[in-house]
């Protein structure tokens, strides 16, 4: 089973709004993802969490916020977002295991179905 | 140059017939290669993944890596309406936690 669910599937927010995106996994992976995907481009990296410890940021504005509250759960804290924020957010998850000797790793990547965002 | 070239497509294939879809890259520390299938609306869903020279089969799917020429290619046999999609070639460096995506190739089946 390779399964990541998100939560809501959509999601209508005003700038002054706080909301959440929740995503979870019971694959036993050590990292988990949020990427924010516009209309015809590739998905773009927000944060990586690694063992439930923040390891990425690629300088996302602080109006997003993200949280590890245990490694099968990671959560995407929204607040005073902009129109131009909506978009697809995706989670996802990766087993993250290192090649024993001889043998291959495990770096795949599993997205969930995302949460269709709408600011306005 | 970008780190992941992908043809934007469209690329139109008539069913039946095989669907090449190929990827350059330039990061030669490159580890792991991956391709994703989407859908419009939908989110990544993961095809095929490579790490070693050589071919990879997965039923109607194969998977191409060449490092030396360092690119990576995805073909598509018996192709079917329902393999319409954008295909998403993905890689991974060494001891690095993020994925380059390519744009996407857009692939059209033509019954």
């Amino acid at each position: 089973d390779t399964e990541v669910t998100q939560t809501p599937k959509h999601l209508v927010m005003g700038m002054t709004n706080k909301k959440s995106l929740k995503c979870e996994q019971h694959m036993g992976h050590r990292a988990m993802y949020w990427y924010k995907q516009k209309a015809k481009k590739p998905p773009e990296l927000m944060f990586v969490y690694s063992y439930e410890k923040l390891s990425i940021n690629e300088s996302v504005p602080s109006r997003f916020s993200p949280e590890c509250p245990n490694s099968s759960l990671l959560n995407l804290h929204l607040h005073a977002l902009q129109p131009e924020d909506s978009a697809l957010y995706l989670c996802a998850s990766s087993q993250e295991r290192d090649p024993g000797f001889g043998g291959v790793g495990n770096y795949e990547q599993y997205f969930g179905p995302g949460t269709r965002l709408t600011v306005t | 140059q970008k780190e992941v070239e992908q043809n934007s497509g469209p690329l139109s294939v008539p069913e039946g017939a095989i669907a090449s879809l190929n990827c350059t890259y330039s990061d030669r520390g490159s580890q792991s290669f991956f391709w994703y299938r989407q859908y419009s609306g939908k989110s990544p869903e993961l095809i095929m993944s490579i790490y070693s020279n050589g071919d990879k089969e997965d039923g109607r799917f194969t998977a191409q890596l060449n490092k030396a020429s360092q690119y990576v290619s995805l073909l598509i046999r018996d192709s079917q309406p329902s393999d319409s999609a954008t295909y998403l070639c993905a890689l991974r460096p060494f001891g690095n936690e993020k994925l380059t995506f390519g744009t996407g190739t857009r692939l059209t089946i033509i019954p």
